[in-house]
């Protein structure tokens, strides 16, 4: 079983939709989790952070579930730019595996005019 | 721009093949770590070099290994070359306390096995 799984997609939605997305992490140890977007052909970057209390960056907010083991990800008033893949990624904080990402295989998102 | 950067862009090899892809760190960053993607799938890390030592490494036989130097630039090798070893290998470096420290990643090498 994967340690990060996410619903592929492709989710195609018209511009100023909201769109959410979820993910479920198996490892309980896992500290801390991110959000990154990655679009066609570049790397992955960090879109935010992922709290229990919750995460708002502008059109963007993300949050944990610590007991459920859940992720999720709204993103409001969908922009054509938000066209990409978004990978919902855990971080082990302790022990050998230290400081390593564990990433999903990414949710496609598709905004269309 | 993350300030990372990776050659080459793109390489194609043969199987049987050996490859040497080079990673340049931000500036200060002292920690690499190394991600295979294949395609339509998420990184998966490889290892992780921590001045200039294996500090982790991920489920990924021994043909691929690893060096950092002591400017801390990095090098993936990757020996005997398989089909599946087609992916977009991605480096991403962090100042220190990658426990806490954000990883930047560089924009990839895309490497084709044929």
């Amino acid at each position: 079983r994967k340690e990060v799984e996410q619903d592929p997609g492709p989710f195609n939605v018209p511009e100023g939709a909201t769109v959410a997305f979820n993910c479920t992490y198996s490892n309980s140890a896992s500290q801390s989790f991110f959000w990154y977007r990655q679009d066609c052909r570049k790397e992955p970057k960090l879109l935010m952070s992922v709290y229990s209390s919750g995460n708002e960056d502008g059109r963007f907010t993300a949050q944990l579930n610590r007991a459920s083991q859940y992720i999720s990800l709204l993103i409001r008033d969908s922009k054509l730019s938000d066209s990409a893949t978004y990978l919902c990624v855990g971080r082990l904080d302790r022990g050998s595996t230290l400081g390593r990402l564990y990433f999903g295989r990414g949710t496609q998102l598709t905004v269309w005019p | 721009e993350t300030g990372v950067t990776q050659s080459p862009t793109h390489l194609i090899k043969t199987r049987g093949q050996q490859v040497t892809l080079r990673c340049s760190s931000q500036s200060g960053h002292n920690t690499v770590s190394w991600y295979q993607q294949a395609l339509g799938q998420g990184p998966q890390f490889i290892f992780q070099y921590y001045r200039e030592e294996e500090n982790g490494r991920g489920n990924f036989p021994p043909r691929f290994s690893g060096l950092q130097f002591p400017n801390y630039s990095s090098e993936l090798n990757v020996n005997a070359l398989e089909l599946d070893d087609s992916a977009l290998y991605l480096c991403a470096s962090s100042l220190g306390d990658i426990s806490t420290d954000t990883q930047y990643f560089g924009p990839g090498t895309r490497l084709t096995v044929l």
